[in-house]
Order: C-alpha cells, then sequence, then structure tokens
C-alpha cells in the first residue's frame, strides 16, 4: 500500500515568513497527527485529526501555527509567523482509527529550516 | 498524562554486542506499547509493538521486548547487534481508555553500531 506522504521534504525560510506543510495520509485511515520532532528529540504530538475534526491540539502554538483536514483526507500545517525556534522535522502519520490499535505509519517528514 | 522516559541518549556498541535499550513510562492504566526505528535519513519504522498478551514481544529483524508491568518498562534487546542497526530507536506509549488515545514518544536513543 501506499504510504504517508508528504511534502515538501525540505524548506527554508526567513524568521516572520509563513510556511505550509501538506499531508496525504493511507487511503481510509481516519486519523490522521502533525508531530514536531525537533533535533536530539522525540516526536512531540502537535495534532491529532478523528476524520475532519480536530481530537488533540492541546500542544499546538495556536498563536502561530494552524491545521486543517478539511475533507477528512489529506491535511495542511501552517506556521505564521515562523520563529528560529520552529527550525524542526515535520512528521505526518495516520492510523486506520483513533485507538492505533493497526498501528501508526509516519511519512518521511519536512525538514524545516528557519534563518 | 502519559510520559516515557528513556535512559539511554547514545550507545556506542561493537558488532555482535548485545543491546538492551531502557524505556519506562508513567501512566496508571492499560497502555499500547511500541519501539520505532529511524535510520540515517529514512522515516520512522515500527519494530515490534505491545497490546495485550505474552509480554515478550518479537519483532522484526531480531529485535524483541519484555513489557513488564510492575516496572512500568518495556526494553528493547537485540542479542547481536550488526553495523546495519545503526539508528535511533524510539520508545512509545499510547494510553487506552482516556477518550483518544495518543502517541507519546520519549526522547529516544542513537545507537552505533562499530564494524
Amino acid at each position: 500500500e501506499a504510504g504517508v506522504a508528504q511534502s515538501p521534504r525540505y524548506k527554508i525560510i526567513e524568521k516572520r515568513q509563513s510556511v505550509a506543510f501538506w499531508c496525504n495520509p493511507i487511503s481510509g485511515h481516519a486519523t490522521l497527527y502533525w508531530y514536531q520532532q525537533i533535533l536530539g528529540q522525540g516526536p512531540k504530538l502537535l495534532i491529532q485529526f478523528q476524520n475532519n475534526g480536530v481530537v488533540d491540539d492541546s500542544q499546538l502554538p495556536k498563536d502561530r501555527f494552524s491545521a486543517e483536514r478539511l475533507k477528512g483526507v489529506d491535511s495542511t500545517l501552517k506556521i505564521q509567523p515562523a520563529k528560529l525556534e520552529d527550525s524542526a522535522v515535520y512528521l505526518c502519520a495516520s492510523s486506520l482509527d483513533w485507538t492505533g490499535e493497526d498501528g501508526y505509519t509516519f511519512g518521511s517528514g519536512t525538514r524545516l529550516t528557519v534563518v | 498524562a502519559q510520559s516515557v522516559s528513556q535512559h539511554n541518549h547514545h550507545v556506542i556498541l561493537s558488532e555482535a554486542a548485545s543491546l538492551e535499550l531502557g524505556c519506562n513510562y508513567s501512566y496508571g492504566g492499560t497502555v499500547n506499547l511500541f519501539w520505532y526505528v529511524q535510520y540515517p535519513g529514512q522515516h520512522l519504522q515500527l519494530l515490534l509493538k505491545y497490546f495485550s498478551g505474552d509480554p515478550l514481544v518479537k519483532g522484526i529483524k531480531g529485535f524483541e521486548a519484555e513489557f513488564i508491568k510492575s516496572k512500568f518498562s518495556f526494553n528493547l534487546r537485540k542479542p547481536s547487534v550488526q553495523w546495519s542497526d545503526t539508528a535511533e530507536y524510539f520508545c512509545a506509549v499510547n494510553a487506552q481508555n482516556t477518550g483518544f488515545q495518543k502517541l507519546v514518544f520519549g526522547t529516544g536513543t542513537r545507537l552505533l553500531v562499530s564494524p
């Protein structure tokens, strides 16, 4: 089966600019996750969608980050304006349902560098 | 909220040495446990997972992990490592019966296997 697709793979922007990342989960996966992985740390959950609804965004810096999954399929994560500390790999993952019992599949990530 | 601790941030081994990576979690209820591996330049891949049943779980590439409920631990083991096992290893937990589960990662252990 096709994996989780993410684009772009790499992005370099200046601080205060905006950036958007795109994710297409595995077909049929109802639950989609965005993680932030800062160098030297484990992935941190930013937001979790169940179909097109947000079920957990408690760690999303909502003053600058936003995400949507309008049709319950692909998703976009946006940062506006970016700060230096946003430099990280942004991972998208999906699972069949909210239990995760069938496993989580991760995309290759987008490596963001803010200069 | 659940949290995951990985005690070893960096491990260096020679080929054929035995490996054990520690993982402890904090959550009083029922948990699902995972080990993921991230090879250089690649996305997170599932090594093994525990949901229920036999606490000794066997995964891919000769890895296994043992769930010890009384110690809140899920240590990863491999009897004889290979150079190709050089990667970063992440322990992760999601908690059952807490509404929508989310996958929480440890900080990772970077393993370097010298030939």
